[in-house]
């Protein structure tokens, strides 16, 4: 199974509103509702911000929106914040296990 | 509030046995819903998925790590463990347990969450 693929890098100034994609393949983006994203500060675990393409976890803020079409996901942050600023991670399901992004680092100008 | 905790040596020889543990607490490993799972990040780079396992002990692997990888579960002490051979380099990083959600079936895998603080495993002699 390959990683999916997300943009190395992003960045907004705060207030904008930002997109991660996240592509993959019919065979687990394309194929399943059961992408889910994660914010990772340094040096801490990630924390789980969107699952089921676009469902949000109790706690997370509704700046948090997550989408798909076809066979790219994609998590859009509004209104962004200095806290905002993170690595974020998609995940997909795919026959029998699980498969990561290779990470989005979010800088906030 | 559901907790997990991993445990295990900091430093594991090459070609020795990496094993962790990870102890559930504030909860059953003993639910029908959920997986748990392993999950590694080498230092400075992304995350990599290593397996799961539901309460009944069936598994699922990440086929790049199959050959070398043992998850087993012991819903007495709700705890799963990791085991991960023949160990490298490359085998270097920090080591997340977390559990899994299922979904709309067993045997398919979802969200993590909660995910423990993780625990820095490095491979050198």
């Amino acid at each position: 199974q390959s990683a999916l693929t997300q943009p190395a890098s992003v960045s907004g100034s705060p207030g904008q509103s930002i997109t991660i994609s996240c592509t993959g393949t019919s065979s687990d983006v394309g194929g399943y509702n059961y992408v889910s994203w994660y914010q990772q500060h340094p040096g801490k675990a990630p924390k789980l911000m969107i699952y089921d393409v676009t469902n949000r976890p109790s706690g997370v803020s509704n700046r948090f929106s997550g989408s798909k079409s076809g066979n790219t996901a994609s998590l859009t942050i509004s209104g962004l914040q200095a806290e905002d600023e993170a690595d974020y991670y998609c995940s997909s399901y795919t026959s029998s296990s699980t498969v990561f992004g290779g990470g989005t680092k979010l800088t906030v100008l | 509030q559901l907790q997990l905790q991993e445990s295990g040596p900091g430093l594991v020889k090459p070609s020795e046995t990496l094993s962790l543990t990870c102890t559930v607490s504030g909860g059953s490993i003993r639910t029908s819903s959920y997986y748990w799972g392993w999950i590694r990040q080498p230092p400075g780079k992304g995350l990599e998925w290593i397996g799961s396992i539901y309460y009944s002990g069936s598994t699922h692997y990440n086929p790049s790590l199959k050959s070398r990888v043992t998850i087993s579960v012991d819903t007495s002490k709700d705890h799963f463990s990791l085991n991960l051979n023949s160990v490298t380099a490359a085998d270097t990083a920090v080591y997340y347990c977390a559990r899994q959600r299922t979904g709309s079936s067993w045997y398919i895998v979802d969200w993590f969450d909660p995910w423990g603080q993780g625990t820095l495993v490095t491979v050198s002699s």
